[in-house]
């Protein structure tokens, strides 16, 4: 059983710029949702897809927008970033049949915006 | 707003001890998740818990459901140094529907440093 894969690992943005993350969910999960972790802090819910839709924002602007193909995996694009966009992005993938609630994350893309 | 207060925020103990820490809320939870993470790297979850009462284990961890759903309890017996990291419980946050959507809340996390 293949786990939630994450790419990029690190990246290095400057100010303004776009950035496009990406997620491969847990083979047999169809619903991917993403997080932002700050530095000494815990992950904060930023969306969640499910077939292909949006099913669910937290408090994040609407530059932080996402993707999700049918084979479920799932992207995150940031726009006209900003220095407090620096954090880990951690995606996180579940199911139906063990619940969508019990999430499995991947091991996280670390943004650094200068 | 559904708060999660973990405690302690840190705690350093000697190896082969025992570590106990909690997790309260001002709100029922119907799910209980306890997620270890390691510096640099995305949490991996350690228990789940799904009903009031329930008392789960996994290996050397026990985690327990609170009965009025508003607390849990973690723990670890006989520490080992690979238990160092930053212990999160977490738990869905519902609209006032009901429904989660599949919102995580996190606790601020505890530090857990265990010295050889």
């Amino acid at each position: 059983e293949t786990g939630v894969t994450q790419s990029p690992t690190h990246l290095i943005k400057t100010r303004g710029q776009q950035v496009t993350l990406r997620c491969s969910s847990q083979s047999g999960h169809n619903t991917v949702s993403w997080y932002q972790q700050a530095l000494g802090q815990g992950p904060q819910f930023i969306f969640q897809y499910y077939r292909e839709e949006e099913n669910g924002r937290g408090n994040f602007p609407p530059r932080f927008s996402g993707l999700q193909f049918p084979n479920y995996s799932s992207e995150l694009n940031v726009n006209a970033l900003e220095l407090d966009d620096s954090a880990l992005y951690l995606c996180a993938s579940s199911s139906e049949r063990t619940g969508t609630d019990t999430q499995y994350f991947g091991p996280g893309t670390r943004l650094t915006v200068l | 707003g559904q708060q999660l207060n973990q405690s302690p925020q840190s705690m350093f103990i000697q190896e082969g001890e025992d570590v106990s820490m909690n997790c309260t809320s001002s709100s029922i939870f119907n799910t209980w998740l306890w997620y270890k993470q390691d510096p640099g790297e995305g949490p991996v979850l350690l228990i789940a818990l799904y009903k009031a009462g329930e008392l789960t284990s996994n290996g050397r961890l026990t985690a327990q459901f609170g009965i009025t759903r508003k607390d849990s309890f973690l723990n670890i017996s006989a520490s080992i140094p690979s238990d160092v990291g930053i212990y999160f419980c977490a738990g869905p946050r519902r609209d006032a529907g009901g429904t989660s959507y599949g919102k995580l809340t996190f606790g601020q996390g505890t530090i857990l440093t265990v010295h050889p």
